[in-house]
């Protein structure tokens, strides 16, 4: 079966790096996304790797192994504002989206 | 988790057809539930917001008239693309989210409309 795989929850300090990572087992694959979700929010997207390497934007940058099935997050910089869930999601060989349960992210002064 | 169901994962239909997608959730009320379009390599764009009982709430640039909305009861929202052209060729997701919950949102498989 197609398996999305993240840790439910993670704390880190306000300023620090906080790395989150998603493993996926899926039938094909066409790109992995991550989203963050505020609570009572809609999802926003925040980036999209197809390629193996890193993809950095701003304080956030992603990492896309395909030969391991993993993905993660990197958030540097954290600010009170990155609290929300992250959501780790691959699009199938159908284009299929297969959502993570998502992780979400504590952050503390 | 909860979870959300969508009908149909893929639909092919001549130019001028209309189709319909239905969105379900299986094991939970849904209150409110969203309406997503996906071009290739990009980010879900959020469509509308449907609430059970109302009328749908529209985002900016999306045509109320070409995509039908309706919430008639808490499990069941469709989406109908009218009159569709290959422009509307697109991945279609939904989510949904539980009455009384202010936060969590339960995301559907998608369903892709090619258009010919």
């Amino acid at each position: 079966g197609q398996n999305i795989d993240q840790p439910t929850e993670m704390t880190a300090t306000e300023g620090a790096i906080v790395q989150i990572n998603c493993t996926y087992q899926t039938s094909g694959f066409n790109g992995l996304f991550w989203y963050q979700q505020h609570a009572g929010e809609a999802p926003t997207f925040l980036s999209y790797n197809v390629l193996d390497g890193l993809e950095e934007k701003g304080r956030f940058s992603s990492f896309l192994s395909r030969s391991k099935g993993y993905s993660y997050l990197l958030l540097k910089e954290l600010q009170m504002k990155d609290s929300a869930s992250y959501l780790c999601a691959v699009m199938d060989s159908n284009y299929q989206l297969i959502w993570g349960a998502g992780t979400k992210l504590i952050i503390k002064p | 988790g909860a979870v959300v169901s969508q009908h149909p994962s893929r639909v092919i239909c001549k130019s001028g057809t209309s189709v319909k997608i239905e969105c379900r959730s299986l094991d939970f009320q849904a209150t409110t539930m969203f309406w997503y379009r996906q071009f290739p390599k990009q980010s879900l764009m959020l469509m509308a917001t449907s609430n059970e009982g109302s009328k749908a709430t529209y985002e900016q640039g999306v045509e109320k008239d070409k995509f039908l909305i309706n919430h008639a009861s808490l499990t069941l929202s469709t989406l109908t693309v009218t009159s569709a052209h290959p422009e509307d060729s697109s991945f279609y997701i939904c989510s949904a989210r539980a009455t009384g919950d202010t936060g969590e949102l339960f995301f559907g498989e998608g369903s892709r409309l090619t258009v010919l």
